[in-house]
């Protein structure tokens, strides 16, 4: 069966610093990836995908994650955080279906003005 | 086009009390999923249905939680009796297919407290 790590639990970074949160998926064929966002009380917002293709996706609110088959890993990455970025991020994987997911524990994301 | 819609939005009930959560799809969407999330987890899928029928109900805890998709479109959860570990929120999603790259639209869930 399918699974998903995501190792960082909590992060904090600085406005305008980069960020990069880690996925790491276990799967024997490549899977359908997917990045969400969680604010608190809210409900789960999509930031990215990979289905197939070029291996590095562009989503919105100026992420990117790139798929790595040899790593087993889909980080998530943004240039310059916001400290609207804060918030709980997960990472999922569709195993044969884009729309069955397995998610991570999540990594909340904390930004420090 | 209209998102998965799901009420209530919150709902808080005693322990040994029943609840019921309701989730209306988006309109053609024949697969249908609940997911359990607890705080501080990510989502757990719960069940599956596929049409009117159930793929796929092996993390559904079948002594206390139920759950129908009535001709094929609305679907609801039931909990009967709830325990204090119940407490999460719960999501609904639809695809337009299982397979392949049909995916999920979830809706902004349910949340439900069990004091």
């Amino acid at each position: 069966a399918q699974s998903v790590t995501q190792p960082d639990i909590h992060i904090t970074v600085s406005e305008g610093a980069s960020l990069e949160l880690r996925c790491n998926y276990s799967y024997g064929a490549t899977p359908y990836l997917f990045w969400y966002v969680q604010s608190p009380g809210q409900g789960l917002q999509l930031l990215l995908k990979y289905f197939s293709g070029d291996t590095l996706v562009q989503g919105i609110k100026g992420f990117e994650a790139e798929f790595k088959r040899s790593q087993s890993s889909f980080n998530l990455r943004k240039p310059s955080v916001h400290w609207s970025d804060a918030a709980e991020y997960f990472c999922a994987v569709g195993a044969g279906t884009a729309s069955k997911l397995t998610f991570g524990t999540g990594t909340r994301l904390q930004v420090t003005l | 086009e209209a998102g998965v819609a799901q009420s209530p939005r919150y709902k808080i009930i005693e322990k040994r009390q029943s609840v019921a959560f309701w989730c209306n799809p988006i309109s053609g969407h024949a697969t249908l999923y609940w997911y359990q999330q607890i705080l501080g987890q990510g989502p757990k899928l719960l069940i599956q249905f596929q049409n009117n029928g159930v793929v796929d109900d092996s993390q559904l805890p079948k002594d206390r939680f139920s759950a129908e998709r009535l001709k094929g479109v609305d679907s609801t959860l039931k909990i009967q009796p709830a325990k204090l570990e119940d407490s999460a929120v719960y999501l609904c999603a639809s695809s337009p297919r299982w397979s392949g790259d049909g995916e999920a639209f979830f809706g902004q869930g349910t949340r439900l407290t069990v004091v």
